[in-house]
């Protein structure tokens, strides 16, 4: 059980277009998703907290306005990369929760933007 | 803000042998510690987790302790497998879907 489904796995885009990812639980309802930004041989950093029907909390230093997170349902949240550049290519991570302690994570989305 | 310092950033071992990875953590306040594995390019995957109200728990050949005075926990991987060669995480968070700080990960290999 605890499945987290996230789309696409790979994305490749040129710079100044907008890219979007989706994560969503396939047998729970996700009360909260996290989106985490990940570099080459580095740990998760913390994006975003999304709670359904509500905006969601960035972390410091993440632009909001770059990153739109939307979290419609219990099921699915998407994270927008508008006007994406070189330096937002990076490997991309959601994970949910159902309430609890225990994260279920998404299988990630690399983004390369030429 | 929480702090999770983990311990070693690789780890080399032989088949057959013992692995252990250590994290220290420094708000007291955490009471959930899990312990997630990373495959190359893909997200992480919980393999175990251990609450503060525990000193130990043990999966088959994963096992993880914990000694909340020091605020100190590690991981223990018995008879590695070269599949067991991948990015370990640790973390410490508050639990009830509160965020969760991350170690910096741990690069193990298992040589066959």
């Amino acid at each position: 059980g605890a499945v987290v489904s996230q789309h696409p796995s790979r994305v490749i885009c040129k710079s100044g277009t907008s890219v979007k990812i989706e994560c969503r639980s396939l047998d729970f309802q996700a009360t909260t998703m996290f989106w985490y930004r990940q570099f080459p041989k580095q740990s998760l950093m913390l994006m975003a907290t999304s709670n359904e029907g509500s905006k969601a909390t960035y972390e410091q230093g993440v632009e909001k306005d770059k990153f739109l997170i939307n979290h419609a349902s219990l099921t699915l949240s998407t994270l927008t990369v508008t006007s994406a550049h070189p330096e937002d290519s990076s490997f991309y991570i959601c994970s949910a929760t159902q309430g609890s302690e225990k994260l279920f994570f998404g299988s990630g989305t690399q983004l390369s933007v030429l | 803000g929480e702090n999770v310092e983990q311990h070693p950033s690789t780890l080399s071992v032989q088949e057959g042998d013992s692995a252990v990875i250590k994290c220290t953590y420094s708000d007291s306040a955490s009471n959930y510690f899990p312990w997630y594995k990373q495959e190359l390019g893909k997200g992480p995957q919980l393999i175990i987790d251990i609450r503060s109200n525990v000193g130990e728990k043990k999966d088959q050949r994963i096992a993880v302790t914990l000694n909340k005075t020091a605020k100190h926990f590690s991981l223990h991987i018995t008879e590695t497998q070269p599949e067991d060669s991948a990015v370990y995480f640790c973390a410490a968070s508050e639990g009830n879907a509160g965020k969760s700080t991350f170690g910096d990960g741990t690069t193990l290999t298992v040589k066959p």
